[in-house]
């Protein structure tokens, strides 16, 4: 199976700033297989952009994604106090569809 | 609106069976794949499998083919997951979750979770 490794585990940002998290894959993933999910406490995941570059409804063009083959990047500019969730990536190139371990994004 | 609603939380022993129940409301039930997810303490979400509504096909991941299965009622608009032969690794908040589009892996829309706490 394809496993995905996220870094940095924790990332702590103040608001305005730029946050860059990463998503890298054990084996080539084409960028429209590739999506990233938002998780505050005590909620289901949210799903934020799929299939290349694709916002899901609702989500504002703060967040945007970038990569290909085995590396991509989650963008957040503009950090507000409500982005400070974990962040979860997953791939859908090969059954099971895995997700990466999350990284948890503070705002000071 | 779109809305899954999931039955409550579930205590079950070691060696157990568990059945959890996902309502879908707001949408044509048969036209998007319901995926099941779960979460365990600590750990990476998990990609269990998934239903077609519209003819049943189910795809199961490897780690839970053989103790997992997935079923559907159409006429209540409602999916279950039954895991069996539960032990405390199991412990997990469940979900279940509707595809962005017909047959996609990704999912737009989730339950609001059903934890199970398998001990003895």
């Amino acid at each position: 199976e394809i496993v995905l490794t996220q870094s940095p585990g924790t990332l702590s940002l103040s608001p305005g700033e730029r946050a860059t998290l990463s998503c890298r894959a054990s084996q080539t993933v084409s960028d429209s297989y590739l999506a990233w999910y938002q998780q505050k406490p005590g909620q289901a995941p949210r799903l934020l952009i799929f299939g290349a570059s694709t916002r899901a409804t609702g989500i504002p063009d703060r967040f945007s994604d970038s990569g290909s083959g085995t590396d991509f990047t989650l963008t957040i500019s503009r950090l507000e106090p409500e982005d400070a969730a974990v962040y979860f990536c997953q791939q859908s190139e090969n059954s099971p569809y895995t997700f990466g371990q999350g990284t948890k994004l503070e705002i000071k | 609106q779109v809305q899954l609603v999931q039955s409550r939380a579930e205590v079950k022993r070691p060696g157990a069976s568990v059945k959890v129940s996902c309502k879908a409301t707001g949408y044509t039930f048969t036209s998007y794949a319901l995926h099941w997810v779960r979460q365990a303490p600590g750990q990476r979400l998990e990609w269990m499998g998934w239903i077609l509504p519209i003819n049943g096909n189910t795809e199961y991941s490897q780690k839970f083919h053989d103790r997992v299965t997935f079923g559907m009622d159409t006429s209540a608009n409602t999916a279950y997951m039954e895991l069996s032969s539960l032990g405390s690794e199991d412990t997990a908040i469940y979900f279940c979750a509707r595809s962005v589009f017909y047959l996609s892996a990704f999912v737009s829309y989730w339950g609001q979770g059903t934890q199970v706490t398998v001990s003895s």
